[in-house]
């Protein structure tokens, strides 16, 4: 059964990069779509975006200047960068598996990481 | 981009009733629309995917319907266990896979 675990700083002062880990157990992270998505009671649910088994990547236009998405498959894990936060990007992060094909839905979640912009 | 809206916002029910709630886009998508249930302090869980297709595990009181632009997640004989936030996503377009605001079902 795959599970997925997010890892990274609970607070990131205003202007710096926000970095984050999933790690991902029971499977291989060689197969399958992976995203980022991010929730606040501002903005719902908002998807940040994805990197594909191939590791090609494709980002919310909103924020794909600020955005990237990497894989690491020697320890099955893909990460997130965010650069120049403010307060608008504190929010509950989740990582999630998509599909063998871009448009699947998300079917297996990390439990969720809350990141705070804050000095 | 494609807007997806909800209806209702909150709904407030009883164990044993059937409900519906609807989300509409804002141009077609097709059948890629699939739904989450979130409990509170829990990431979303895949509930059903393409519109109609459960996933495993997911009681058969649970169903969806619709194409297009409008469709409906219809929950029959509530339990307890289903009182959450229901979203919605489409996946027609990507990277912003976009979701509803959610519904809050309430007892």
């Amino acid at each position: 059964q795959v599970q997925l675990q997010e890892s990274g700083p609970g607070l990131v002062k205003p202007s710096e990069t926000l970095s984050l880990t999933c790690t991902v157990s029971g499977g291989s992270i060689s197969v399958h779509y992976w995203s980022w998505i991010r929730q606040s009671p501002e903005k719902g649910l908002e998807s940040i975006g994805f990197i594909s088994y191939s590791g090609s990547t494709n980002y919310n236009p909103s924020l794909k200047s600020r955005v990237t998405i990497s894989v690491d498959k020697s320890k099955n894990q893909f990460s997130l960068k965010l650069t120049s936060v403010t307060a608008a990007d504190t929010a509950v992060y989740y990582c999630a598996r998509g599909g063998l094909v871009v448009d699947d839905a998300f079917d297996v979640w990390g439990q969720g990481t809350m990141v705070t912009v804050s000095s | 981009d494609i807007q997806m809206t909800q209806s209702p916002s909150s709904l407030s029910a009883s164990v044993g009733d059937r409900v519906a709630i609807t989300c509409r886009a804002s141009q077609s998508i097709s059948t890629h629309l699939h739904w989450y249930q979130q409990s509170p302090g829990k990431a979303p869980k895949l509930l059903i995917q393409s519109v109609s297709n459960l996933q495993r595990g997911v009681p058969s009181r649970f169903s969806g319907s619709g194409s297009g632009t409008e469709f409906t997640l219809t929950i029959s004989d509530l339990q307890p266990e289903d009182f959450a936030t229901y979203y919605c996503q489409q996946s027609y377009t990507t990277p912003m896979h976009s979701f509803g605001q959610g519904t809050k079902l309430e007892i």
